[in-house]
């Protein structure tokens, strides 16, 4: 079946430190793939996406190239904020499993001023 | 924006009791879902529904049930709550392959 493997945190970060959590999958077919941002006390929601191979999806400084020759789909950002401090979830979509999201376990980024 | 909308932030219930958690959206979504989120875990599918009176089984639904009477409103249905149900529960409604979230309801079984 799918999976999702995302590199184990807490990531801890100075201020404008430059950020990248990994990101690996295994899916049936031609996935899209996903960044879910988790702020404290706070439900997830959409940081960016790819729909097809060589994509890259971008959004508040950050960015994810879909790589289909590795599997891959690292998040990264150039310069952190405090307020980037939060659970990141890597997730895929495929049709082979009625397009339902498969979420990574979840990477917690903290950044210290 | 779309409203996520779950009835508790947290509850603490009893071995043994029977617990409801409501999630209601405003945006007139078909597909509507049920995860649990723990430490190290990620999220994992529970229940989900893409139709008023319709509900698929996810990756881990024993233990839980769901109703979906109203299209707007996707309840989760613990039974029997145990401690191993101990969780952070989240429901997300979607629209094409964006998923919108609640802020979860964190429950605590004794």
């Amino acid at each position: 079946g799918d999976s999702v493997t995302q590199m184990e945190g807490p990531v801890t970060l100075s201020e404008e430190a430059f950020l990248t959590i990994n990101c690996t999958y295994t899916a049936t077919g031609y996935p899209s793939l996903f960044w879910y941002v988790q702020y404290p006390g706070e439900g997830l929601q959409l940081l960016l996406k790819a729909t097809k191979a060589d994509d890259k999806g971008s959004n508040k400084g950050f960015e994810a190239t879909y790589r289909k020759e590795t599997t891959s789909f690292h998040l990264e950002k150039g310069s952190v904020q405090v307020s980037d401090s939060a659970v990141y979830f890597c997730a895929l979509s495929s049709k082979a499993a009625g397009n339902k999201l498969t979420f990574g376990g979840g990477t917690r980024v903290l950044v210290k001023p | 924006d779309v409203k996520v909308t779950q009835s508790s932030r947290y509850l603490v219930k009893r071995t043994g009791e029977k617990v409801f958690l409501e999630c209601v959206q405003d945006m007139d979504h078909e597909n509507m879902f049920w995860y649990r989120q723990d430490p190290g875990l990620g999220l994992r599918l529970i229940y989900f529904s893409y139709d008023v009176k319709m509900k698929e089984k996810g990756d881990i639904p024993e233990g839980y049930s769901v109703s979906r009477e109203k299209k707007e409103r996707f309840s989760l249905i613990l039974e029997s709550a145990s401690t191993n149900q101990t969780s952070m529960y989240l429901c997300a409604s979607s629209f094409y392959e964006k998923l919108f979230f609640g802020s979860g309801t964190q429950l605590s079984v004794l």
